[in-house]
C-alpha cells in the first residue's frame, strides 16, 4: 500500500514553454500533497504543500505565479512549471500524506520527475 | 529556519560491516523519519519514530528518536551491496500531514 506515482518520469522542454507534472496516490487518499524539488548531490527542499480543495501554500522563495500547483481531487495534485528556464531544471518529488484518521502515517514519495530545460 | 545536519556526509565500508549515521537538529521535532533515495529515485521511507526515546527496528535497520527531540540516529547491521544509497532523516512537528524538513544525507557506499 502507499504508493504514490508521477508522471512523467522525465521531460525534456523548450526555455519558455510550460510543463505540467502530475502526483497521484495509487492506493489511499491524500488530504494533502507537497512538492519538493532537488538539484544534484542536494537534499529535497520542500516547494509547497498542497490540500485538497484550497491554494497551495509555498514556502519562502518559491514563486507562486510560477509553480502553478493544482490539488482538485483527494488522489491528484499537479504542478505546472511555467515560462520554464533552464534554472528551472530539477528533480521534482510530490509526496502525500493519508487523509485525517488514516491508519497510514508519514509521508510517502513519488518516484520524482526529471525536468530538463534547453 | 530548521536544519537538519547529518553526519557523516559520505562513507565507504566494507560488505558486512555496521554502519551508524546521525542526524542533528537545531529545533526540536516530534516526529523522526528516516528514508533511503536511489539514484534518480523518489525517497523510500525505512523507519519513522513518534516518541523520544523510542528505538524501533526494520530488518537489520534501527533507529532512535534522541531524549532532547533534536537528534536520531540510524544503525544499519551487516551491510549489504544494496544498501547503496542517500540516506536522509526527516523532521516533522506533528503528523503525517505536516511538512517535512529533510537533512543534508549521508551516502553510504559499500565495498564487496
Amino acid at each position: 500500500g502507499a504508493v504514490v506515482s508521477q508522471h512523467p518520469s522525465w521531460v525534456i522542454c523548450k526555455s519558455g514553454t510550460s510543463v505540467k507534472i502530475e502526483c497521484r496516490s495509487l492506493d489511499f487518499q491524500a488530504t494533502t500533497m507537497f512538492w519538493y524539488r532537488q538539484f544534484p548531490k542536494q537534499s529535497l527542499m520542500l516547494m509547497a504543500t498542497s490540500n485538497e480543495g484550497s491554494k497551495a501554500t509555498y514556502e519562502q522563495g518559491v514563486e507562486k505565479d510560477k509553480f502553478l500547483i493544482n490539488h482538485a481531487s483527494l488522489t491528484l495534485s499537479t504542478l505546472t512549471v511555467t515560462s520554464a528556464h533552464p534554472e528551472d531544471s530539477s528533480f521534482y518529488i510530490c509526496s502525500a500524506a493519508g487523509t485525517s484518521g488514516s491508519t497510514l502515517r508519514g509521508q510517502y514519495f513519488g518516484p520524482g520527475t526529471r525536468l530538463t530545460v534547453t | 529556519g530548521q536544519q537538519l545536519n547529518q553526519s557523516p556526509q559520505s562513507m565507504f565500508i566494507q560488505e558486512g560491516e555496521d554502519v551508524s549515521m546521525n542526524c542533528t537538529s537545531s529545533s526540536i521535532f516530534n516526529t523522526w523519519l528516516w528514508y533511503k533515495q536511489d539514484p534518480g529515485e523518489g525517497p523510500v521511507l525505512l523507519i519513522a519514530l513518534y516518541k523520544a526515546g523510542e528505538l524501533t527496528s526494520n530488518g537489520r535497520l534501527t533507529a532512535q528518536f534522541g531524549i532532547t527531540r533534536k537528534d536520531s540516529f540510524l544503525n544499519i547491521s551487516a551491510s549489504i551491496p544494496s544498501d547503496v544509497g542517500i540516506y536522509f532523516c526527516a523532521g516533522q512537528l506533528s503528523g503525517g500531514y505536516q511538512k517535512v524538513t529533510f537533512g543534508t544525507g549521508t551516502k553510504l557506499q559499500v565495498i564487496p
